[in-house]
């Protein structure tokens, strides 16, 4: 039973716009999300996370959104560049930022130049 | 952010072996990581939460007898996978946390 879901498993982009990617979960219990990108081979990097008790957070480029009643977050990264592209997974924790984590399937981007 | 390593990198070995993932906080100390597997197009996995200083916590399904996980120090933990077969084959990857949780680089393990 998936508790975060990706359910888009690529986007395609142009350089310039911007990319949303989506996560839905189920656990009512999750209060914290996290977006990480992943290359090929190599260990998940952090982008940016938000806790149950905020609707938005913005980190450069990033913003995540959160909709509690929805179950529901997205990531928009504006300007969209070719070196976004990678695999992106939606993760959420019941416990806070120190808690183990359960990962969605991932979406992969791809910024066309 | 903070640093999570891994070693090795990459293992292949034959079945029946038993293989070392080291997994080490080079700029701090961290009472708990985490081993999370993931298979190829897959999501990752936990297996199992490691704290420093006791036995480590298995997710269901994972055998803790095949999976050996040690939390010597505050900024080592290793992951034994004992009398290893082929399907065991998979991307390895751990993680520690510091304000959030920071992945290491992953071990890739084929077992022939």
């Amino acid at each position: 039973d998936q508790q975060v879901k990706q359910n888009s498993p690529s986007l395609s982009v142009q350089e310039g716009r911007i990319s949303i990617l989506n996560c839905d979960y189920t656990n009512s219990m999750f209060d914290y999300f996290l977006w990480y990108k992943k290359y090929p081979a190599e260990g998940p990097t952090f982008l940016i996370s938000i806790s149950s008790i905020k609707d938005k957070n913005e980190d450069g480029r990033f913003t995540v959104f959160l909709n509690k009643s929805a179950k529901h977050l997205s990531l928009h990264i504006v300007p969209s560049q070719p070196g976004d592209s990678a695999v992106y997974f939606c993760a959420a924790s019941a416990n806070g930022a120190n808690s183990k984590l359960t990962f969605g399937k991932g979406i992969t981007l791809s910024v066309r130049p | 952010g903070a640093v999570v390593s891994q070693h090795p990198s990459r293992v292949i070995c034959k079945s029946g072996t038993s293989v070392k993932i080291e997994c080490r906080s080079l700029d701090f100390q961290a009472t708990t990581m985490f081993w999370y597997r993931q298979f190829p197009k897959q999501s990752l996995m936990l297996m199992a939460t490691s704290n420093e200083g006791s036995k480590a916590t298995y997710e269901q399904g994972v055998e803790k007898d095949k999976f050996l996980i040690n939390h010597a120090s505050l900024t080592l933990s290793t992951l034994t996978v004992t009398s290893a077969h082929p399907e065991d084959s998979s991307f390895y990857i751990c993680s520690a946390i510091y304000n959030e949780q920071f992945f290491g680089p992953g071990t890739r393990l084929t077992v022939l």
